[in-house]
């Protein structure tokens, strides 16, 4: 069965720079969800989006940024790169919002050096 | 604050004997709550979960128990294979629009 896609899997990037994450959610999903796991800590929910709409936000900084497009895939945007931001980020997907599972994604993991 | 607390960062537990990973959580709008295994370098997958009108479920080798007037659930593997070695998140959910929210995990490890 078709699984949540994470692009790319890995990341490196230099302070400062710019970086695009992409969520392709498992297909008929219309809710995905961003998480953030930094090393030896637990997720931490950074954004959703419902129907291409933003449905709830969570400790997200300004400078990132997300969307989610007609094909109800996301995109996660993230500018002035911090050592800090280095982490795991996980997508995942639903169908419909709260009170279903959501299914993750393998993640991608960005080093920002 | 954390809403969802899992106490226990590591289990060991012998191949064949039960693994019971339990999970605390403080915000009483939650009314449904999973959990994830997650191996190394690889995305949480979804295990099993409960709804706030059932105090128990079923599913093979998994049962998770839910006791609300404790605030507090927990995962029962039984029998313990060697295979179930992963971390464990607890997550809870409060109703439409709303995000999961996890706990830290608590990493078991069944010895053969």
């Amino acid at each position: 069965a078709a699984g949540v896609i994470q692009s790319p899997r890995h990341l490196i990037k230099e302070k400062r720079e710019t970086a695009t994450l992409k969520c392709y959610p498992i297909p008929r999903h219309d809710t995905v969800y961003w998480y953030q796991q930094g090393p030896g800590q637990d997720p931490q929910f950074l954004i959703s989006f419902y129907e291409k709409m933003q449905s709830d936000k969570g400790s997200i900084p300004d400078r990132f940024s997300a969307q989610q497009f007609s094909d109800y895939h996301s995109e996660l945007n993230m500018s002035s790169l911090e050592l800090g931001d280095s982490a795991l980020y996980f997508c995942a997907s639903s169908f419909g919002t709260g009170g279903t599972e959501a299914f993750f994604g393998q993640g991608t993991r960005l080093t920002v050096v | 604050d954390q809403q969802v607390k899992q106490n226990s960062p590591s289990l060991s537990v012998q191949e064949g004997r039960i693994s019971i990973l339990n999970c605390d959580y403080t915000n009483s709008m939650f009314d449904y709550f999973l959990w994830y295994k997650k191996y190394p370098a690889e995305g949480p997958t979804f295990l099993i979960s409960i709804s706030s009108i059932k105090d128990k479920n079923e599913d093979g080798r998994f049962t998770v128990f839910l006791n609300k007037s404790a605030k507090h659930l927990s995962l029962h593997i039984v029998p313990s294979q060697p295979g179930d070695s992963a971390v464990y998140f607890c997550a809870a959910s409060g109703g439409r629009n709303t995000p999961l929210v996890f706990g830290k995990g608590t990493r078991l490890s069944v010895i053969a």
